[in-house]
C-alpha cells in the first residue's frame, strides 16, 4: 500500500526554538495533506489542511504563526513549531490524501515532539 | 473539533471473549473509518464503511453502519493479547477532513 513518512520520528528541543517536521508521500502525489496533533491519552485533532500551491487553512484554535505549514510539492508537507514551549510537547501526524483515490487517506507513522 | 464519540472510553476482557465498542457522530457522512493505535505509535487503518453499506467484515473484524442512527460499532471476535490498543473512528463529514472520535482503550488480559 501507500506510504508516508514523518522525519524526525522524535526530536528534543529546547523552549524558544523552532521545529520542523516532514511528511512525504513515497509513492503518490497529494494535493492535499493533514496535519494532526495527538496529546497523551487523547484522540488525534486535526490542526490544519495542507494544500499544495496555496496557503493552509487552519482549524479553529490553531495559531497559524506559530504551527507554519509549507506544502511546496505533490509529495512534500512541513510543519514547522515556531518558538516552542513545552505545552507544544505533543504526537504529531500526517496523512495524505491520494490524489488518484478521493477515499483513501494514509497516515505518516508520527513525530514525537518534546519541549524542554 | 471531535466529530464522533466512542464508547466505552474504556474496555477491559479476557483473552477469548468478544469486544465490542461502539461510535457515535454528528454530521452526515460519505464514510466512516475505524483505525488501531498502539501506545505511542501510528495509526493501523482497520477498516472503511460507506454509507451506502451497513456492514463489513474483515477478518476478526466486524463493523455495523446505522446512517438513520449516525452510529457505527467495531466488534473483535475471538480477542488477543495483540489487540490491546486504542481504537478510533473516524468521519469524513466536513468535506477532505477526517475528524476523529475520542477513542476506546481496549485492555485484553490474559
Amino acid at each position: 500500500g501507500a506510504v508516508v513518512s514523518q522525519h524526525p520520528s522524535w526530536v528534543i528541543c529546547k523552549s524558544g526554538t523552532s521545529v520542523k517536521i516532514e511528511c512525504r508521500s513515497l509513492d503518490f502525489q497529494a494535493t492535499t495533506m493533514f496535519w494532526y496533533r495527538q496529546f497523551p491519552k487523547q484522540s488525534l485533532m486535526l490542526m490544519a489542511t495542507s494544500n499544495e500551491g496555496s496557503k493552509a487553512t487552519y482549524e479553529q484554535g490553531v495559531e497559524k504563526d506559530k504551527f507554519l505549514i509549507n506544502h511546496a510539492s505533490l509529495t512534500l508537507s512541513t510543519l514547522t513549531v515556531t518558538s516552542a514551549h513545552p505545552e507544544d510537547s505533543s504526537f504529531y501526524i500526517c496523512s495524505a490524501r491520494d490524489q488518484a483515490s478521493t477515499d483513501t487517506q494514509y497516515f505518516g507513522p508520527g513525530t514525537r515532539l518534546t519541549v524542554l | 473539533s471531535q466529530q464522533g464519540e466512542e464508547d466505552p472510553q474504556a474496555l477491559s476482557i479476557q483473552e477469548g471473549e468478544n469486544a465490542t465498542m461502539n461510535c457515535s457522530y454528528k454530521t452526515s457522512i460519505n464514510n466512516l473509518q475505524w483505525y488501531r493505535q498502539n501506545s505511542g505509535r501510528g495509526l493501523v487503518h482497520l477498516i472503511l464503511i460507506r454509507s451506502n453499506e451497513r456492514e463489513k467484515h474483515s477478518g476478526r473484524l466486524r463493523v455495523t453502519l446505522d446512517t438513520s442512527k449516525k452510529s457505527s460499532s467495531l466488534l473483535i471476535t475471538a480477542s488477543r493479547a495483540a489487540d490491546t490498543a486504542s481504537y478510533f473512528c473516524a468521519t469524513d463529514g466536513s468535506g477532505d477532513k477526517i475528524i476523529f472520535g475520542k477513542g476506546t482503550r481496549l485492555h485484553i488480559l490474559p
